[in-house]
């Protein structure tokens, strides 16, 4: 399967917990994409990379939130202090640059629950 | 500031016959626009798009319409089949996709 993979699919947690997600973008794609989806919304956009780089992030993205791609290839995004209202499904997409139409192929995406 | 807007949380129709979804935006600087097709249990899926220069894209079943005047967008499936029941996402583009909040299609055999 060369698709987009994330992982956990699933995550359970109190609230005040740290939690962190990865993503596995397709692998000859440069640019990552997170975002949080919840219950009757589309995706909002959290953050996105190109390589390394962090060129973007929402004001969604609160400081108890942080993405990195340390080496370009896989991304994690970390939730510190959790809240039940971060309770959501959070969504990795990736895409490459070029040709003009940037396609993003998503990830089955991590559903968080904060109790 | 919701800049993509899906007034119909949900549509159904008869197998065979033409379905028709809709997609309203405020930003002129939006240069892509897509459609995505999300099953439960998985990401959403690409569909279709169109380039904010062009009025029609086509592919297959699979028609989206550009009304730049009108800052409004429309998916037609036709004709519809039971597989294409899912939610409907649509997306425009500036730098990051802006998601609409999708639209629930259900097609009856």
């Amino acid at each position: 399967d060369t698709g987009v993979s994330q992982d956990p699919r699933h995550k359970i947690t109190k609230r005040g917990q740290n939690v962190t997600f990865r993503c596995d973008p397709i692998s000859e794609h440069n640019r990552l994409y997170w975002y949080r989806q919840t219950l009757g919304q589309g995706p909002e956009f959290l953050t996105y990379f190109q390589n390394e780089a962090q060129l973007e992030k929402s004001r969604l993205l609160s400081d108890r939130f942080s993405a990195e791609r340390p080496k370009g290839s896989f991304s994690t995004l970390e939730i510190q202090r959790t809240e039940q209202g971060d309770s959501a499904m959070y969504l990795c997409a990736s895409s490459a640059t070029s040709g003009s139409l940037n396609e993003q192929f998503f990830g089955p995406g991590t559903r968080l629950t904060v109790l | 500031d919701q800049q993509v807007k899906q007034n119909s949380p949900s549509l159904s129709v008869q197998e065979g016959r033409i379905s028709i979804l809709n997609c309203d935006y405020t930003n002129s600087m939006f240069d892509y626009f897509l459609w995505y097709k999300k099953y439960p249990a998985e990401g959403p899926t690409f569909l279709i798009s169109i380039s904010s220069i062009k009025d029609k894209n086509e592919d297959g079943r699979f028609t989206v319409f550009l009304n730049k005047s009108a800052k409004h967008l429309s998916l037609h499936i036709v004709p519809s089949q039971p597989g294409d029941s899912a939610v409907y996402f649509c997306a425009a583009r500036i730098g990051a996709m802006r998601f609409g909040a999708g639209t629930r299609l259900t097609v009856k055999p």
